[in-house]
């Protein structure tokens, strides 16, 4: 059974400061793994979408790599802004169908 | 549609009654899935809809829960008899076809109280 680790659970960092947020999973054999975003109390914003074959995946400010071999993958977001507080939740694919997820990492972005 | 819409997007309900939630997928996708979550916690699988077929309904917590797919578009998952342990998040997802490929959109979910 596929276990999606992010670490940290919480950050916290002031304005302008780059993040790193590192997910790390068991299983090796995936077909993608997609970085998504969550505001409080609401649903889930796609970010980055990384196929197995790719090594990263960039969108403005943000980047996602991939290690699949080693089973990690880590999310930077550049020159940190309060409007990217929000849960950060990585999901990898191993199935033809279902995503298994991380429980998240909670970023606060200090003015 | 744009994007995954779900409604309502928030539901109170007593103890015991039946509740339906619909999800509207992004159109012309062919896959459909419904996830849980609960207060501060991760993202539980309950079903999975390939057309109007649902292959995978192994999340699914009890037989109080069920689903349905009509026109290879809209979703109703229904809960029957509700239970306080029922109230989360309910998310809906879909992506183009079952491949491997895509990703999914989500819909902003739908907020379930059990009282």
């Amino acid at each position: 059974k596929q276990e999606v680790t992010q670490i940290p659970a919480a950050l916290s960092v002031p304005e302008g400061e780059n993040l790193v947020l590192n997910c790390s999973f068991t299983d090796s054999a995936i077909y993608n793994l997609q970085w998504f975003r969550q505001d409080p109390g609401k649903g889930l914003t796609s970010l980055l979408l990384i196929q197995s074959s790719q090594r990263e995946q960039t969108s403005g400010r943000l980047n996602a790599s991939l290690d699949k071999s080693s089973g990690r993958s880590t999310l930077y977001i550049a020159a940190s802004q309060p409007g990217d507080s929000a849960t950060y939740l990585c999901a990898v694919r191993d199935d033809d169908y279902k995503l298994s997820f991380g429980a998240g990492t909670t970023v606060t972005v200090r003015a | 549609g744009a994007g995954v819409s779900q409604s309502p997007s928030n539901k109170v309900t007593e103890k015991g009654k039946d509740v339906e939630l619909r999800c509207d997928p992004i159109s012309g996708h062919t896959a459909l899935y419904w996830y849980r979550q609960r207060l501060g916690q991760g993202l539980e699988f309950l079903i999975y809809f390939q057309g109007n077929s649902a292959p995978d309904k192994s999340g699914l917590p009890s037989d109080r829960f069920s689903a349905e797919r009509t026109g290879e578009s809209v979703s109703t998952l229904t809960i029957q008899r509700t239970q306080q342990e029922d109230s989360a998040v309910y998310l809906c997802a879909s992506s183009l076809t079952g491949g491997v490929d895509y990703g999914y959109t989500f819909g902003s979910g739908t907020r379930l109280t059990v009282v």
